[in-house]
């Protein structure tokens, strides 16, 4: 099964918001609400940002907000920070009893 | 807090077996489905496998499907995983996660352990 087509690359400067997009099929990201977002920094272990489509776990910033329309799902930065720069991968679960993780985004800090 | 620290990992040749481990601690282990997630040299994030909180279902990726077996003994607190049949594409950081309540997601990851598979 192909990965989740996610931008390679975003950019944005402090303060900005940036989205970046997560598109699958109706058979995972169009069929259920199992999809998840995680930041991991070089050298780190994957961080859950975003589960569930749209609910932030404790201690994330209300600055990251998820969103799903039809088979493609979104995650949103707003007040863009340094410490934003890192890697961001969706997840989502398939019709296959799988779990499947979009190719990775690069977000640079400006 | 939640803990997952993994190991057992190294190199092997192509052909040859490895087994994972993950010990955890900090939370409730017997209730909770995990997962182990790869991640190749500058890649992207793969999922490899899940095991329900029971342990009697079990899932896998196609890639992996008839030579990895996932396996957990909840009175060790302990993940394992079993590589193999192993080949060069096999070769990445793999990381155990801790599912909440079998969403298909993960809460809380391991440091992570490098498998190198190479002659």
């Amino acid at each position: 099964q192909s990965a989740l087509a996610q931008p390679a690359s975003v950019s944005g400067s402090p303060g900005q918001s940036i989205t970046i997009s997560c598109t699958g099929s109706s058979s995972d990201v169009g069929g259920y609400n199992y999809v998840s977002w995680y930041q991991q920094h070089p050298g780190r272990a994957p961080k859950l940002m975003i589960y569930d489509v749209t609910n932030r776990p404790s201690g994330v910033s209300n600055r990251f907000s998820g969103s799903k329309s039809g088979n493609t799902a979104s995650l949103t930065i707003s007040g863009l920070q340094a410490e934003d720069e890192a890697d961001y991968y969706c997840g989502s679960y398939t019709s296959s009893s799988t779990w499947l993780f979009g190719g990775g985004t690069k977000l640079t800090v400006l | 807090q939640v803990q997952l620290v993994e190991s057992g990992g190294g190199v092997v040749q192509p052909g040859g077996s490895l087994r994972l481990s993950c010990a955890a601690s900090g939370f409730t282990f017997s209730a909770y489905g995990m997962h182990w997630v790869r991640q190749a040299p500058g890649k992207g994030l793969d999922w490899v496998a899940f095991i329900r909180y029971p342990g009697t279902n079990k899932y896998y990726s196609d890639s992996v499907k008839g030579r990895f077996t996932i396996s957990r003994d909840n009175a060790k607190n302990t993940l394992y995983l079993q590589m193999n049949s192993l080949r060069p594409e096999d070769t990445a950081v793999y990381y155990c996660a801790k599912d909440v309540a079998e969403q298909w997601l993960a809460d809380s990851w391991g440091q992570g352990a490098l498998v190198i598979v190479s002659s």
